[in-house]
């Protein structure tokens, strides 16, 4: 079965620090690009940021530039998403999601980690 | 950035009735490829998102026929020809052509 599970997420002051892992499996991860979107409490989805199979091409939103780091691990396919200097703002359900073989449209999604950034 | 505007917000449909939701981006979204890489996606109460369409219309497996997109350039539609139970959530079209990619606002199908 096709899958991807997110973990890491929790509670955590402002301007500390976490870390997101995603799982996958039933796949061959290092043929995709992949995803971190977030949904804060109530709201729609928000792209954060996204990584080429290779690692070689990577995108990030200009609300966690300077402050998030994604990357993956194809031998241990796992994407990872470094989140610092974490603001209230940043309280969302992240998602991780796959970028499918159709191009541009995110075909496969985790069930999400919440992280939630309060003193 | 390239925007991407819903409408309309919230639509109350009756149970067999068609449903349509426009989405209009603030740029073209051909790529350099000559794709353009616009998609709908569902999301549940309490789920994730689910993809429902792809590259303007073109439906992920598994989606029903009652589902369809269309469009070009900046202006794109999701129809669903006869609104079931099922289909109770909010939709999301999604630009994938351009760094950083953008979603809609979300647009909520209620049943009246």
């Amino acid at each position: 079965e096709v899958q991807l599970v997110e973990s890491g997420g929790g509670l955590v002051q402002p301007g500390r620090s976490l870390r997101l892992s995603c799982a996958a499996s039933g796949f061959t991860f290092d043929d995709y690009a992949m995803h971190w979107v977030r949904q804060a409490p109530g709201k729609g989805l928000e792209w954060v940021s996204g990584i080429s199979w290779n690692s070689g091409s990577i995108g990030l939103a200009d609300s966690v530039k300077g402050r998030f780091t994604i990357s993956r691990d194809n031998a241990k396919n796992s994407l990872y998403l470094q989140m610092n200097s974490l603001r209230p703002e940043d309280t969302a359900l992240y998602y991780c999601a796959r970028d499918g073989a159709q191009g541009g449209a995110f075909d496969i999604w985790g069930q999400g980690t919440t992280v939630t950034v309060s003193s | 950035d390239i925007v991407m505007t819903q409408t309309p917000l919230s639509s109350p449909v009756t149970l067999g009735q068609p449903a349509s939701i426009s989405c209009r981006s603030s740029q073209s979204l051909v790529h350099s490829d000559g794709n353009t890489y616009l998609s709908w996606l569902q999301q549940r109460p309490g789920q994730p998102p689910r993809l429902l369409i792809y590259k303007i219309s073109n439906r992920f497996s598994g989606v029903p026929d009652r589902f369809s997109g269309s469009g070009a350039g900046t202006d794109f539609t999701l129809k669903i020809s006869r609104v079931e139970a099922e289909d109770v959530g909010v939709y999301y079209c999604m630009q994938g052509t351009q760094f950083p990619l953008t979603f809609g606002g979300g647009t909520k199908v209620e049943i009246k």
